[in-house]
């Protein structure tokens, strides 16, 4: 079963811009890439949504570049309130939901 | 997601015993989810089900059943519960935005904290 993969965790500081990086090599032809946020003990909540391309809404950016092999969520000027963990999620074929492993991000002053 | 509720929040229980973890959701979807979530294995789909009378297996269904009563409610069955389904089960649902099945917008409830012991 193909898998989703991200960076285990990362380290940013307040007002800096966040780029986290998913591989997902085997994404079928139809199928979309979501990004959520999860904090401890919550279940967790959409971010952004895309299928190609470029992708904006009040909270993120997403990349996805021409092959759609990977995607890359941006979190502008980040704060101490976006510390929590990252996930990625695409079926890698077959129909089959994945979730990565997900992404600590935490933040500091 | 206060439109989507879990109960119990907490359980522990002994190797054997049978356990069902319910879901209730206020928010008229179609498609509901099981997941179970692991330290350092992220997010994993037990089963799912598009509406009342559809049922699928997800990833990791071995050991787990569901039952899906309602179109606002979802039960995952753990017949035989061990020691290795020891985690945080997640419920969520989504409404049919498009064709694809990743398009839908998923949207979680607060978990339930299994212990088995």
């Amino acid at each position: 079963l193909a898998k989703t993969t991200q960076p285990i965790s990362m380290d940013s500081y307040e007002g800096q811009e966040v780029n986290i990086t998913c591989s997902h090599n085997n994404i079928a032809t139809n199928d979309y890439i979501t990004w959520y946020q999860q904090f401890p003990s919550q279940g967790p909540r959409f971010i952004i949504q895309g299928y190609k391309t470029k992708v904006t809404n009040e909270v993120a950016s997403l990349f996805i570049p021409a092959d759609r092999k990977s995607s890359t969520l941006s979190l502008p000027r980040v704060s101490l309130s976006d510390t929590a963990v990252y996930y990625c999620r695409s079926t890698g074929g077959g129909n089959k939901l994945t979730f990565g492993t997900g992404t600590q991000l935490k933040v500091e002053l | 997601d206060a439109d989507v509720t879990q109960t119990p929040r907490n359980r522990i229980t002994k190797t054997g015993k049978r356990i069902m973890l319910e879901c209730s959701q206020t928010k008229g979807h179609d498609r509901m989810y099981w997941y179970r979530q692991d330290p350092g294995l992220g997010l994993r789909l037990i089963y799912y089900s598009f509406d009342v009378k559809d049922i699928n297996k997800g990833e990791i269904s071995d050991g787990y059943s569901v039952s899906r009563q309602a179109q606002a409610k979802f039960s995952l069955s753990l017949e035989s519960a061990i020691p290795n389904q020891t985690a945080l089960y997640f419920c969520a649902t989504s409404d049919l935005q498009r064709d694809s099945l990743l398009a839908d917008t998923q949207y979680f409830g607060p978990g339930t904290r299994l212990t088995v012991l």
